[in-house]
């Protein structure tokens, strides 16, 4: 399977606690997108990579929220302190063609209890 | 107002029906539009990007309509299967602003 892969697919985690999803690309695609999505919602952009530069970060990504692509192929979403309202599916995302279809991931859902 | 406005639904239609959804968007300077199809609790799937010509793949029909602002959907011969949530979605400095989705069910 050539796709976006993501792991973990869920996790429940207890509030305040830290937790870490990772989100393996299309190879191609130079660019990697991270979404997040609540019940009956669009998914809410987070963040873009281009190769391993971070390029841009939505309002929504607090100061308890971390993304890298170290080398420019998969990348990390880290989440500190968890809260209750964290709770969502996040989605990766990538692209690399001249069109800018974008491709996502089976999405990581989060419980914190 | 959101940037891009979708109506929620639920459609709910028979098979074969035709139906058509709307998304409205705020920013002018937007190039690149698309249609996603979500299943429940499942990721979004491209369905079709949206040129300005308008562009058919088989049952479905995108079109983008500058002046006023929206892009629609046309489902001819619904089927069964094409039950599911539909996202737009608009590119804004490469990132894609979407939609809240609209609901469609296709009955027997």
């Amino acid at each position: 399977d050539t796709g976006v892969s993501q792991d973990p697919r869920h996790k429940i985690t207890k509030r305040g606690q830290n937790v870490t999803f990772r989100c393996d690309p299309i190879s191609e695609h130079n660019r990697l997108y991270w979404y997040r999505q609540t019940l009956g919602q669009g998914p809410e952009f987070l963040t873009y990579f281009q190769n391993e530069a971070q390029l841009e970060k939505s309002r929504l990504l607090s100061d308890r929220f971390s993304a890298e692509r170290p080398k420019g192929s998969f990348s990390t979403l880290e989440i500190q302190r968890t809260e209750q309202g964290d709770s969502a599916m996040y989605l990766c995302a990538s692209s690399g063609g001249l069109g800018g279809e974008q491709f996502f991931g089976p999405g990581t859902r989060l419980t914190v209890l | 107002r959101k940037e891009v406005e979708q109506d929620p639904g639920p459609f709910n239609v028979p098979e074969g029906a035709t139906v058509a959804f709307n998304c409205t968007y705020s920013n002018s300077a937007s190039q690149s539009f698309f249609w996603y199809r979500q299943d429940c609790r499942k990721e979004p799937k491209l369905l079709m990007s949206v040129y300005s010509s308008g562009n058919e793949d088989g049952r479905f029909t995108a079109q983008l309509n500058r002046a006023s602002q929206y892009i629609s959907l046309l489902i001819r011969d619904s089927k069964l299967s094409d039950s599911a949530t539909y996202l737009c979605a608009v590119e804004s400095s490469y990132k894609l602003i979407f939609g809240s989705g609209t609901r469609l069910l296709v009955r027997p």
